[in-house]
C-alpha cells in the first residue's frame, strides 16, 4: 500500500535557525497537505499543495510540491519558540481512494 | 457545535471488553475520517465515510474494528474484544469536500486497555 515517509524524525534547533522537513511518497499523489500538532493537541491544517512544482508561502513557512508529485518539503525560516510541535505531511493517492495517508512526522524543538 | 466533538475524551477498559467511541462532525461536513495515533507516531488511517457509506475501510486492522455512520452525521467506532495493542488516541476528522478538503480534527479519544 501507499507509504509516506518523513525525515528527519526529530530536529532540535536554536531559536533563529532555519528548519526543513522532507516528505516522500511511494506513489504519485493527487495532492499533499501539511499539518502541525502541538504537544497534547490534535493535528491542525497548515496548507494544501495540488500542482506539480507548486510553491506556497505563509509568512516564515515555505511549502514545496515536487515535479513528480511524490515529494514535498516544509521550510521554516528563523524559527521561533512558537514553532515547536510535530509537523506531518499527508498525501492522497492519485486516481484512487480519497483517504489521506500521514507520514510519521518531524518533531521540532526550539531552544530559546 | 463549532468543531468536531469526540466522546469520551478518555476511556480505560479491560482486555476483552467492548468499546464505542463517538464522533460528532462539523455540521454540514459530508466526509468523516477515523485515525488512530500511537505515541510518537503519525495518525494511522482507519476508515473514511462519504455520507452514510464507508468509502474506504482498508485501514481497519481486523474484524474486531467496525464503524458506522447511519444518518450521515455522527459516527461510532466500535472495538470488540479489546487488546492491549489497541491502546492509542483515536482521532476523528471531518471535511466538506472529501476528496480535496482540509481535515478538521477533534481532540481525540484516548483509549487505554489494561
Amino acid at each position: 500500500g501507499q507509504q509516506v515517509m518523513q525525515i528527519p524524525q526529530y530536529q532540535h534547533v536554536q531559536e533563529g535557525e532555519d528548519f526543513t522537513t522532507y516528505c516522500n511518497s511511494s506513489t504519485t499523489l493527487s495532492n499533499i497537505q501539511w499539518y502541525k500538532q502541538r504537544p497534547g493537541g490534535h493535528p491542525v491544517f497548515l496548507i494544501q499543495l495540488v500542482k506539480s512544482g507548486e510553491v506556497k508561502k505563509q509568512k516564515r513557512l515555505t511549502f514545496q510540491f515536487g515535479e513528480a508529485k511524490k515529494n514535498s518539503s516544509l521550510h521554516i525560516t528563523a524559527t521561533q519558540t512558537t514553532d515547536v510541535g510535530t509537523y506531518f505531511c499527508a498525501g492522497r493517492p492519485q486516481g484512487g481512494s480519497e483517504k489521506l495517508v500521514f507520514g510519521k512526522g518531524t518533531k521540532l524543538t526550539v531552544n530559546p | 457545535g463549532a468543531g468536531v466533538s469526540q466522546t469520551p475524551s478518555n476511556k480505560v477498559t479491560e482486555k476483552g471488553k467492548y468499546v464505542e467511541l463517538r464522533c460528532d462532525p462539523i455540521s454540514g461536513h459530508t466526509a468523516l475520517y477515523w485515525y488512530r495515533q500511537s505515541l510518537g507516531q503519525g495518525p494511522e488511517f482507519l476508515i473514511y465515510f462519504q455520507g452514510t457509506g464507508a468509502a474506504d475501510d482498508s485501514g481497519l486492522p481486523n474484524d474486531r474494528f467496525f464503524a458506522v455512520r447511519p444518518e450521515g452525521s455522527v459516527s461510532t467506532l466500535k472495538i470488540q474484544r479489546t487488546e492491549r495493542g489497541d491502546s492509542a488516541v483515536y482521532l476523528c476528522a471531518s471535511t466538506t469536500t472529501g476528496g480535496i478538503g482540509e481535515l478538521f480534527f477533534g481532540e481525540g479519544s484516548r483509549l487505554t486497555v489494561l
